[in-house]
């Protein structure tokens, strides 16, 4: 059973334009949300993660939003870039620095120039 | 290297086969986990170490997956006769001391079962 749902499968976005990527979880535990980008042939890195005491959390072009009461997160790429083409994959813990991530499927992103 | 190192990159393996897949933490790092990653999915997790101590191993598919990290240090995944379904990538990460720090994935090894 997939613990954290994600979406868009694949997102192809214009050179400035803002990329956003939609994950659904159901386990009220959960409480820790990372983000983590991977490159072809590379492993997973953590980009920006959240707990939910937070709704928003903003690092550079990227925001995480988080809506505790609707069980949802998402990423915003602001000023999309073609280096930030990527799969992104979302995940939940149940505490910061927990053992165990769950992962979404992942976005394959692409940024046209 | 200063980063989490995986050995080896490619793996193909004939079904039956026995395979091992190496894992060098960050130096000092405590903590080293396991992932599973599927074609087209996310990783998923298999086993966490802490120093040599097995604390999890909750994820791992079946008894033919074993992981062992005798001296805290190297860890190694070994899957003794593969199976077509096996065939994932294989990545390893390490976390430092405290519990709140990032953990570091390597490049994982990507393993075909034929």
């Amino acid at each position: 059973q997939q613990q954290v749902k994600q979406s868009p499968q694949s997102l192809i976005v214009q050179k400035g334009g803002i990329s956003i990527i939609n994950c659904a979880y159901e386990n009220t535990a959960f409480d820790y949300f990372p983000w983590y980008q991977q490159f072809p042939g590379k492993g997973p890195a953590l980009l920006i993660a959240i707990r939910p005491d937070v709704s928003e959390k903003k690092e550079g072009r990227f925001t995480i939003s988080f809506n505790k009461s609707a069980k949802q997160f998402s990423l915003h790429i602001m000023d999309s870039q073609p280096g930030d083409s990527a799969t992104y994959f979302c995940a939940a813990a149940y505490q910061t620095g927990a053992n165990n991530l769950f992962f979404g499927t992942g976005t394959r992103l692409t940024v046209i120039p | 290297g200063a980063g989490v190192s995986q050995s080896p990159r490619y793996k193909v393996a004939k079904r039956g086969q026995d395979v091992a897949l190496r894992c060098d933490p960050i130096s000092g790092h405590v903590s080293l986990f396991w992932y599973q990653q599927a074609l087209g999915q996310g990783p998923e997790f298999l086993t966490y170490f802490q120093n040599e101590a097995q604390l999890d191993k909750s994820g791992l598919p079946s008894d033919r997956f074993f992981a062992e990290r005798p001296e805290g240090s190297v860890s190694t995944l070994k899957i003794q006769r593969t199976q077509q379904e096996d065939s994932a990538v294989y990545l390893c990460a390490s976390r430092g001391r405290k519990m709140n720090t990032e953990a570091f994935f390597g490049q994982g090894t990507r393993l075909t079962v034929v």
